[in-house]
């Protein structure tokens, strides 16, 4: 599986637009992009997926570049109850289920 | 609508105890996964299963450890003689029967497992 690369910790202020951007150099032709929210003592929660050029759902933009090779989630107009960390996984093309492979996340701190 | 289930959100066991925890998938849900995650670290994925069959065990200690997703019932992960190591958050995700090349998991609120 291909291993992504976050930063590991993000702050912005509320109402601002937060921008998350990953590393995936060694992403298969088959790979998603995934990207999953996780509160404290909560399980993680699927945010978005896409496959490349932008997806864009009620929560949040993903932007892939033609290459494939990073992705940035974009969560438009921050509030507190945002703070969280998001992970970005790249995975799951094989057409089967399979093992997903967190990194350490970013942890993104909301401020008013 | 009910999501992921699991039971116990917490639950506290002496060293050499057994741990069980179970895992109730999202209905018509056939995939069910087990994550461990450690405070301040991202979940490492532990087993996949499907009714009746272990799929991925990759991700599970070679001793003490054990999966099952029986044919009634929830899926049961159970750690025998359990270790201070072993506290942890697990965390339980299902997953639908799956088309070409999309995936997503959802997963259940975990359970917190403290070794005294």
């Amino acid at each position: 599986l291909a291993k992504t690369t976050q930063p590991i910790s993000m702050d912005s202020y509320e109402g601002q637009e937060v921008n998350i951007t990953c590393s995936h150099n060694n992403i298969a032709t088959n790979d998603y992009i995934t990207w999953y929210q996780q509160f404290p003592s909560q399980g993680p929660r699927f945010i978005i997926q896409g496959y490349k050029t932008k997806v864009t759902n009620e929560v949040a933009s993903l932007f892939i570049p033609a290459d494939r090779k990073s992705s940035t989630l974009s969560l438009p107009r921050v509030s507190l109850s945002d703070t969280a960390v998001y992970y970005c996984l790249v995975g799951g093309g094989t057409g089967t289920a399979s093992k997903l492979t967190f990194g350490t996340g970013t942890r993104l701190q909301v401020t008013l | 609508n009910a999501g992921v289930m699991q039971n116990p959100r917490h639950l506290v066991r002496r060293r050499g105890q057994e741990a069980r925890l179970r895992c109730s998938p999202m209905k018509g849900h056939s995939h069910v996964y087990w994550y461990r995650q450690l405070p301040e670290e991202g979940l490492k994925f532990m087993v996949y299963l499907q009714k009746e069959n272990i799929i991925d065990e990759s991700g599970m200690p070679k001793e003490r450890f054990s999966a099952e997703f029986p044919k009634e019932g929830p899926s049961i992960l159970r750690i025998q003689q359990v270790v201070r190591g072993d506290s942890a958050a697990y965390f339980c995700a299902s997953s639908p029967r799956l088309g070409q090349g999309v995936y997503e998991q959802f997963f259940g609120p975990g359970t917190r497992l403290t070794v005294l």
